[in-house]
């Protein structure tokens, strides 16, 4: 099992550019999440899914959009990418029962120039 | 708001002692928090989780409390050895949605040979 695969795993950008990342798990988890982490921020969530065809927003969600079309899939677009936007992006998934852990995928390192 | 802190953002350890990591949460009671550790360039990787029922879990050489009066759970490493160097968050889940959790900023350890 690959369990949670992240791509790419590094990309720049220039200001106002988009882009997708992609996540894609194998655990066929129900859950799936979006997080950023910057230097002494932690890990923080922008946006999850609880299901094929549903999303929903976390802690910060802004300038950011996500899409779950397949159980297995999880896409977060940068529309037009800000200096701001510059982190590490990773994706978890877990199970329905919250005494599960999240399972990580190994991170994108994003730059926004 | 609930806020989740990890005091310590450096802690570096003779190899052989125990290792002791502190996480302490305000404004809100948590019915579990989890661990995981986190490599450099690597996503976050689930160790334990303990609940607030449960005063001490162990694992191999890692035992987590929980001291819902401290509001405060402490990870220990004993025997630490320099391959448990790494980055250790502490998350619980957060008061709304799904399973999110909410992390720490973590404390780096460094076990010194």
């Amino acid at each position: 099992n690959a369990g949670v695969t992240q791509t790419p795993k590094f990309r720049v950008l220039k200001t106002g550019q988009s882009m997708t990342l992609l996540c894609a798990q194998d655990m066929n988890h129900e859950y799936m999440y979006w997080y950023r982490q910057d230097p002494g921020m932690g890990l923080r969530l922008i946006h999850y899914s609880v299901g094929e065809g549903t999303t929903a927003k976390g802690e910060v969600p802004d300038g950011y959009n996500v899409s779950r079309l397949k159980k297995q899939n999880f896409l977060l677009g940068l529309e037009s990418a800000a200096p701001s936007q510059t982190s590490v992006y990773f994706c978890a998934s877990s199970t329905w029962d919250s005494n599960q852990p999240q399972h990580f995928g190994d991170g994108t390192r994003l730059s926004i120039l | 708001s609930q806020k989740i802190e990890q005091n310590s953002e450096a802690l570096n350890i003779q190899e052989g002692k125990t290792a002791t990591l502190t996480c302490n949460y305000t404004n809100y009671s948590p019915a579990y928090l989890q661990w995981y550790r986190q490599d450099p360039g690597r996503g976050p990787v689930f160790l334990l989780l303990i609940r607030e029922n449960e005063k001490e879990k162990r694992k191999e050489r890692l035992k987590v409390t929980f001291d819902t009066t401290l509001k405060q759970s402490l990870f220990h490493i004993t025997a630490s050895q320099p391959a448990d160097s790494a980055t250790y968050l502490c998350a619980s889940r957060t008061e709304t949605g799904a399973n999110n959790l909410f992390f720490g900023t973590g404390t780096r350890l460094t076990v010194i040979p």
